[in-house]
């Protein structure tokens, strides 16, 4: 079956503009986290979603937001971008049970900040 | 603040050998423990997950648990090329806690032909 799917898979912005990155899951599926991986800090936790809720949130600021949709498909959104930004976003999706770090990631979105 | 500490390496062990990997944890609330390995330019896979003290055995992977001592690690027998990657160990706390998975920066392991 289709593995989880981001797009775009590389996108270069400018600070100050904001931008939108979506995930699929994998069918069946319910729950989709985001990841931010950079050399520096390695992978770290933004937010899960689970039946269009946000059930867990990270220690990232306000910029960065998300949403799930009833298909459970998900965006995320990172408004007034600054250089710190520049990373690769994991999506990753699981069927959601409570208590499971059994994640599928997808390939990522990179994203540069000049 | 929830830390996953483990040696970034590189680790680098011959064809054949056992590979052996450590994490600690510091939050003593982590119930659910997480191997990931992650070739360069691609994204995380699960490859072991333990919940429960002691070990859980899955083809060459062993993973060993003990949460009084808060470290969790992962052996690799009959260690392959194919095995050098950087792997990733992820705690979780019980109840979802706030922060979903917490990863370690992980250990680049290299197996020497």
């Amino acid at each position: 079956k289709a593995g989880v799917t981001q797009t775009p898979r590389y996108l270069i912005k400018t600070r100050g503009q904001q931008v939108t990155l979506s995930c699929s899951p994998i069918s069946g599926h319910r729950s989709v986290s985001w990841y931010q991986q950079t050399p520096g800090q390695g992978l770290q936790f933004l937010f899960e979603y689970f039946s269009e809720t946000q059930r867990n949130k990270g220690n990232f600021p306000g910029r960065f937001s998300g949403r799930q949709f009833s298909n459970s498909r998900s965006e995320m959104n990172v408004s007034t971008l600054e250089l710190g930004d520049s990373a690769l976003y994991l999506c990753a999706s699981s069927w959601g049970q409570e208590n499971t770090g059994e994640l599928f990631f997808g390939e990522g979105s990179r994203l540069t900040v000049l | 603040q929830k830390e996953v500490e483990q040696n970034s390496g590189p680790l680098s062990v011959p064809e054949g050998a056992i590979a052996s990997l450590n994490c600690t944890y510091s939050d003593r609330g982590s119930q659910s423990f997480f191997w990931y390995r992650q070739y360069s330019g691609k994204s995380p896979e699960l490859i072991m997950f333990i919940y429960s003290n002691g070990d859980k055995e899955d083809g060459r992977f062993t993973a060993q648990l003990n949460k009084a001592s808060q470290y969790v690690s992962l052996l690799i027998r009959d260690s392959q090329p194919s095995d050098s990657a950087t792997y990733l160990c992820a705690v979780r706390v019980s109840g979802g806690g706030a922060d979903g998975l917490t990863f370690g920066k992980g250990t680049h392991l290299i197996i020497q032909p």
